[in-house]
């Protein structure tokens, strides 16, 4: 069946480096993808995403280009602000009613 | 305008005990989905409605979960003859016309088995 599998947290970087969170997905035909994001003591956002291969999804400084190669949708941000500190989680849907499939979360810390 | 709603944002009972779950949905959003997350854990899907029926219920774990939108707005999630493995945050997400479009999610209920 369909799943998703993301880089496990937490990870924890300096205000101002560069952000990376592997994600890759199993699916049969051409599925959406998504990154949500959950801030602390709020509810999941959609942060950004890509509905076929190639294309990229941006928001708020971060990128995401969907691989159908490599099966991968990786979030990047090339300067974190102590303000991302967040749980991120990548998904797919695969298009049947929009059902979103979801990778286990990265929590994220950024330190000042 | 207002977002997803759910009613109540904590829920404690116990073991055997039926709970009721409210999700308000975005006004005119045809597309209503519950989750579940379990700590550490992303949202696993449960049911889907499109309008008033549930187009997808493959992820109701057992048929002591059930679900209903009765109007093709409001919905209900209930849960029979609760069980501790059931404590987790249950999520709604509205979307537009359903398929790829953006999903909204709602703060969540959290619900705790004694």
């Amino acid at each position: 069946g369909n799943s998703v599998t993301q880089m496990e947290g937490p990870v924890t970087l300096s205000e101002e480096a560069f952000l990376t969170i592997n994600c890759t997905y199993t699916a049969t035909g051409y599925p959406s993808l998504f990154w949500y994001v959950q801030y602390p003591g709020e509810g999941l956002q959609l942060l950004l995403k890509a509905t076929k291969a190639d294309d990229k999804g941006s928001n708020k400084g971060f990128e995401a280009t969907y691989r159908k190669e490599t099966t991968s949708f990786h979030l990047e941000k090339g300067s974190v602000q102590v303000s991302d500190s967040a749980v991120y989680f990548c998904a797919l849907s695969d298009g049947q009613g929009g059902k979103l499939i979801f990778g286990q979360g990265t929590e994220l810390s950024v330190k000042p | 305008g207002a977002g997803v709603s759910q009613t109540p944002s904590n829920k404690v009972t116990e073991k055997g005990k039926y709970v009721e779950l409210r999700c308000d949905p975005i006004s005119g959003h045809t597309a209503l989905y519950w989750y579940r997350q379990s700590l550490g854990q992303g949202p696993e899907f449960l049911i889907y409605f499109q309008g008033t029926g549930a187009a997808d219920d493959s992820g109701l774990p057992n048929d002591r979960f059930f679900a209903v939108r009765p109007e093709g707005s409001v919905s209900t999630l209930k849960i029979q003859r609760t069980e501790r493995g059931d404590s987790a945050v249950y999520l709604c997400a509205s979307s537009q016309w359903g398929f790829t479009d953006t999903q909204y999610f709602g703060p969540g209920t959290r619900l705790t088995v004694l």
